[in-house]
């Protein structure tokens, strides 16, 4: 069974860093692109970031490029979403989802982010 | 980026319906455009992929069609585990976009 399993999230002040970390477990890791989407409070979704299989490709949503950087660790089977200078508008449930032909067929449950003085 | 934009917003069903709603992309994405469905308080689900390609262990009910700019998912016959909110994304280029969503409610 695939599983993804976000943590990391928790309140932060205006122009701090958070890291959040996606474990995957049920299928072969390396093989598949991964995602980071994000869901503010009562809104939609909004694509943030993905990275390629071996990491040699990553791309951003341009509110988040020079502040966020997505990484993995094939050999941990994990995920990370380091955030930096997080602003209120960052706020929002972060979900990890794995590739599938470009679109994403499993997800995590979230973690939630908010940033607040 | 590509903007996708869903029509309606939100509307009212009953169980036993066929519902369409519409997604438009601002530039042509091919085929590549997913539909997904939301629960409150839930991760997203993929319905369907590639435009119309119906992932593994969505019932039959649910169809998408469309290239280029316009495309549609319909629920043939609405089920009341149906009720939720529907978005579309693009995946044809970066950064990839959802469109707004499209919340069924219950008449």
């Amino acid at each position: 069974e695939v599983q993804l399993v976000e943590s990391g999230g928790g309140l932060v002040q205006p122009g701090g860093s958070l890291r959040l970390s996606c474990v995957a477990s049920g299928f072969t890791f390396s093989t598949y692109s991964l995602s980071w989407v994000r869901q503010a409070p009562g809104k939609g979704l909004e694509w943030v970031t993905n990275i390629k299989q071996d990491g040699s490709e990553k791309n951003y949503v341009d509110s988040v490029k020079g502040r966020f950087t997505i990484s993995r660790d094939n050999a941990k089977n994990s995920l990370y979403l380091q955030m930096n200078s997080l602003r209120a508008e960052d706020t929002a449930v972060y979900y990890c989802a794995k590739d599938h032909y470009g679109a994403s067929d499993y997800w995590g449950l979230g973690t939630l982010v908010t940033v607040s003085s | 980026a590509i903007r996708m934009t869903q029509s309606p917003s939100s509307f009212s069903a009953s169980t036993g319906d066929r519902v369409t709603i519409t997604c438009r992309a601002s530039q042509g994405i091919s085929s590549y455009l997913a539909w997904y469905q939301q629960k409150p308080g839930k991760a997203p689900k993929l319905l369907i992929y590639a435009a119309s390609t119906l992932q593994s262990g969505v019932p039959s009910r649910f169809n998408g069609s469309g290239s280029g700019t316009d495309f549609t998912l319909t629920i043939s016959c609405l089920q009341s585990e149906d009720f939720a909110t529907y978005y579309c994304q693009q995946y044809y280029s970066y950064p990839r976009t959802f469109g707004q969503g499209t919340k069924v409610e219950i008449k």
